[in-house]
């Protein structure tokens, strides 16, 4: 099991570019996440998925989309770059019923846009 | 929403001494309290988690404790080892709408 798989690792935009972030996972869950991490700021949460064909506004939803292409497959997209969404971008999953709420996390993507 | 708040946000310990990160919430709806770790260059990893019909939990040295009451919960580190050293996130969730709430982390240096 590979779990949560994310790429790029690492990508540097112009303002204006648009890119998107792919997330994969192997372990059938039902939910994926999309998270920011900011220095100081933790983990805030921009869209979810709790089961495929829903998605859902996080925290921070402004200036992304995501699809929910399948079950395993959860990708964000920003349309027009900005310097405020220069962040690591991790994916999450998890199997979310009555007994655990786990989340899983992916290695991360590091953007920054200048 | 919910409003995690974390203390301290650096924490230096001698290898061997214990390590403790508190959390506050706001949210009395929360019932489910994780807590994770991560490395540098990597995804946050859970390490332990619990829920609100439980006080305590344990698992070798690391414990963690929950006070409804007063709406906070702490993570405790016993015997310190340099491989702990990393940043500590807790989070907070009420069940619904699939929404964690994560505090801002504290980066926790052994020293060997």
């Amino acid at each position: 099991n590979a779990g949560v798989t994310q790429t790029p690792k690492f990508q540097v935009l112009k303002t204006g570019q648009s890119m998107t972030l792919q997330c994969a996972q192997d372990m059938n869950h039902n939910s994926m996440y999309w998270y920011r991490q900011d220095p100081g700021m933790g983990l805030r949460l921009i869209y979810y998925s709790a089961s495929e064909g829903t998605t859902d506004k996080g925290e921070v939803p402004n200036g992304y989309n995501v699809s929910r292409l399948n079950k395993r497959e959860f990708s964000l997209r920003l349309e027009s770059a900005a310097p405020s969404q220069t962040s690591v971008y991790f994916c999450a999953s998890s199997n979310r019923d009555r007994l655990t709420d786990t989340q899983y996390f992916g290695p991360g993507t590091r953007l920054t846009v200048l | 929403g919910e409003n995690v708040e974390q203390h301290p946000s650096t924490l230096s310990v001698q290898e061997g001494d214990s390590a403790v990160i508190k959390c506050t919430y706001s949210d009395s709806a929360s019932n489910y309290f994780p807590w994770y770790k991560q490395e540098l260059g990597k995804g946050p990893q859970l390490i332990i988690d619990i829920r609100s019909n439980v006080g305590e939990k344990k698992d070798q040295r690391i414990a963690v404790t929950l006070n409804k009451t007063a709406k906070h919960f702490s993570l405790h580190i016993t015997e310190t080892q340099p491989e702990d050293s990393a940043v500590y996130f807790c989070a907070a969730s009420n069940g619904a709408g699939n929404q964690f709430y994560f505090g801002t982390g504290t980066s926790l240096t052994v020293i060997p």
